[in-house]
């Protein structure tokens, strides 16, 4: 167990729909990481929030956003879902700026787009 | 872009044998690299890193060699048990950057 949660587990919804991840970083971590995993590709980075703020943008469409909450959880918000969106969704999280850092992943959450 | 790893090869092991994957990047300017393992299910979870000023770094039955000449990464793990049937990525990261993380390599042991 990694520490990092993530709900929920699984989620099932329509083209068109909009869904919101969450997860709650290991205790005391200030980074979360967000990342997209499908099965024709690998980890494929989104998004880097610290301290609640926005640090690094990586592969993220622009109908998903993030944020960072006080409380340092975070959620990634997914819109105008497609089929293609389809996929793991992994939050991970680190101790500090996430340079030279460990990153600490959660079990992660399964989207199913129908 | 930049990228890391291969593309999904898969390493059959028997119980007992050494193991070696392998990971070539790209970014020479990357001074910081993590292997992962994943099981099937569940999300990555940390193996063992070294940063670019070191060679070797030895874990727990693990051992990363970093070949900066010819910009490769490689886990070798001693002794494989069934347990370490997973997929292994290789991750690479640069100062202020994100990580970037390999396609992974599956490995599979046999009993």
């Amino acid at each position: 167990d990694s520490g990092v949660t993530q709900t929920p587990k699984h989620l099932i919804t329509a083209t068109g729909q909009r869904v919101t991840l969450r997860c709650s970083p290991r205790s005391g971590d200030l980074s979360v990481y967000w990342y997209q995993q499908s099965l024709d590709q690998g980890l494929q980075f989104l998004i880097h929030y610290y301290n609640g703020e926005e640090r690094a943008k990586g592969n993220i469409l622009e109908r998903f956003s993030a944020q960072q909450f006080p409380d340092l959880h975070s959620e990634l918000n997914l819109s105008s879902l497609e089929l293609g969106d389809s996929a793991l969704y992994f939050c991970a999280s680190s101790a500090t700026m996430g340079y030279g850092e460990t990153q600490y992943f959660g079990p992660g959450t399964r989207l199913l787009v129908l | 872009g930049e990228s890391v790893g291969l593309h999904l090869p898969t390493l059959s092991v028997q119980e007992g044998d050494n193991s070696i994957i392998n990971c070539a990047y790209s970014n020479s300017a990357s001074d910081y690299f993590i292997w992962y393992k994943q099981e099937s299910g569940k999300g990555p979870q940390f193996i063992i890193d070294i940063r670019s000023n070191m060679d070797k770094r030895q874990g727990q039955r693990v051992t990363v060699l970093l070949n900066k000449t010819v910009k490769h990464l490689s886990l070798q793990i001693a002794a494989t048990q069934p347990g370490d049937s997973a997929v292994y990525f290789c991750a690479e990261g640069e100062y202020g950057n994100k990580l970037v993380f390999g396609a992974g390599t599956i490995l599979r042991v046999k009993s």
